[in-house]
């Protein structure tokens, strides 16, 4: 089956460092990738998606390349911010209409002033 | 931009009530919701798949008899927990799909359920 994994947290990194949290995924075919972020206490929140291999989501500073040849989709930012604090959760869909979306498990980010 | 509401966002119950909670994809017609349940720090695991005018489609586990779902609109559908017990304390967590040809979710903020 389908699967998400993500690097364990939490992470925690001082402002303006650069950050990188991995994602690996299992699935057949051609699927369609996502990060989401979760600030505390709200729900999702789409941060960037790539839908074919080589193509670079981007978004906020956020960037993402879909790798097939690695099955990655690693989550980058040059600079963060406190503000940036939350938790990221890779995310896959198998087809065109968002049915079978897996998620990984989330990644917690704290950023430290 | 497309938002989507959660009502309530917690709610505390006693143990053998129902409850409801309601999804709206506030500025878009949703032809389809997704209902998840996320437990304290754990990714989110999909409950159900809500088409407007049809029967939702359960995940394997889901009792469907306990959490009944409805999406009688475009823009609403709604959860209930029948007979709530300790154990259904979680976050639901409810997201729409705008339009068809899209694979893109757009979720709620999220509520709180606490039985006592």
């Amino acid at each position: 089956g389908n699967s998400v994994t993500q690097m364990e947290g939490p992470v925690t990194l001082s402002e303006e460092a650069f950050l990188t949290i991995n994602c690996t995924y299992t699935a057949t075919g051609y699927p369609s990738l996502f990060w989401y972020v979760q600030y505390p206490g709200e729900g999702l929140q789409l941060l960037l998606k790539a839908t074919k291999a080589d193509d670079k989501g981007s978004n906020k500073g956020f960037e993402a390349t879909y790798r097939k040849e690695t099955t990655s989709f690693h989550l980058e930012k040059g600079s963060v911010q406190v503000s940036d604090s939350a938790v990221y959760f890779c995310a896959l869909s198998q087809d065109n209409y968002g049915q079978n979306f897996v998620f990984g498990p989330g990644t917690r980010l704290s950023v430290l002033p | 931009g497309a938002v989507v509401s959660q009502h309530p966002s917690w709610v505390i119950c006693k143990s053998g009530t129902s409850v409801k909670i309601e999804c709206r994809s506030l500025d878009f017609q949703a032809t389809t919701m997704f209902w998840y349940r996320q437990f304290p720090k754990q990714s989110l695991m999909l409950m159900a798949t809500s088409n407007e005018g049809s029967k939702a489609t359960y995940e394997q586990g889901v009792e469907k008899d306990k959490f009944l779902i409805n999406h009688a609109s475009l823009t609403l559908s709604t959860l209930t927990v029948t007979s709530a017990h300790p154990e259904d304390s979680s976050f639901y967590i409810c997201s729409a799909r705008r339009g068809f040809h899209t694979d893109t979710q757009y979720f709620g903020p999220g509520t709180r359920l606490t039985v006592l």
